[in-house]
């Protein structure tokens, strides 16, 4: 079974400033592609970066970019310079077609 | 060009009663997808199309569910005697292949009273 786990509910960020989401995951699986996506109130689930597992760079989407440690399973992801449009729900997962998503980060952007 | 469109957006049904929920993928999208999103949780995966194809309905909760995609376009999602614990947001995805990015609909919230 594969599993997704962000461990951290809710976390707050200065505008300007940097914050590190975390998530851990578990899959027996040799091929699949891992992801953040937003959800801001609308519900409109958006993508925010996605890396394919065999890749060893780290990607990187503008202000967004991951840590991907494989054998650690961690994929966490960085947002520098946060702005107020930052605040959302983030949701890691993976999945090749079947998408797997942990459950969710709250972040809020204080002015 | 349009992205994909759900309806309706908001649904509110008796406790069993029928509802059916509309999926208008992005034109040219070969792979659609179903997800469900209770209060304070992810998506979790429903079904998934190819085309006209129903190639995995693995997440789909009871037979009560059912969904379709006849002219591998739009789908419907159709949950028959509805019960409150389907009440959920109902997410609907595509993408050009099944290894690609996946784009969601603005989901449909159904409500079970």
């Amino acid at each position: 079974a594969q599993t997704v786990t962000q461990s951290q509910p809710e976390m707050s960020v200065q505008e300007a400033e940097t914050v590190t989401l975390s998530c851990t995951y578990d899959t027996s699986e040799s091929d699949y592609y891992l992801f953040w996506y937003k959800q801001p109130p609308s519900r409109q689930m958006i993508l925010v970066i996605r890396q394919e597992a065999y890749k060893q760079q780290n990607a990187t989407e503008n202000r967004f970019s991951v840590n991907f440690q494989k054998a650690a399973k961690s994929f966490s992801l960085k947002i520098s310079d946060s702005q107020l449009g930052d605040a959302a729900m983030y949701f890691c997962g993976l999945g090749t077609y079947k998408y797997i998503f942990g459950t969710g980060t709250r972040l809020k952007v204080l002015a | 060009g349009a992205g994909v469109s759900q309806s309706p957006r908001y649904k509110v049904a008796k406790r069993g009663q029928d509802v059916a929920l509309r999926c208008d993928p992005i034109s040219g999208h070969v792979s659609l997808f179903w997800y469900q999103q209770a209060l304070g949780q992810g998506p979790e995966f429903l079904t998934y199309f190819q085309n006209e194809a129903q190639l995995d309905k693995s997440g789909l909760p009871s037979d009560r569910f059912f969904a379709e995609r006849p002219e591998g376009s739009v789908s419907t999602l159709k949950i028959q005697r509805t019960q409150q614990e389907d009440s959920a947001v109902y997410l609907c995805a595509s993408s050009l292949g099944v290894g690609d990015e996946q784009y969601f609909g603005p989901g449909t919230r159904l409500t079970v009273t």
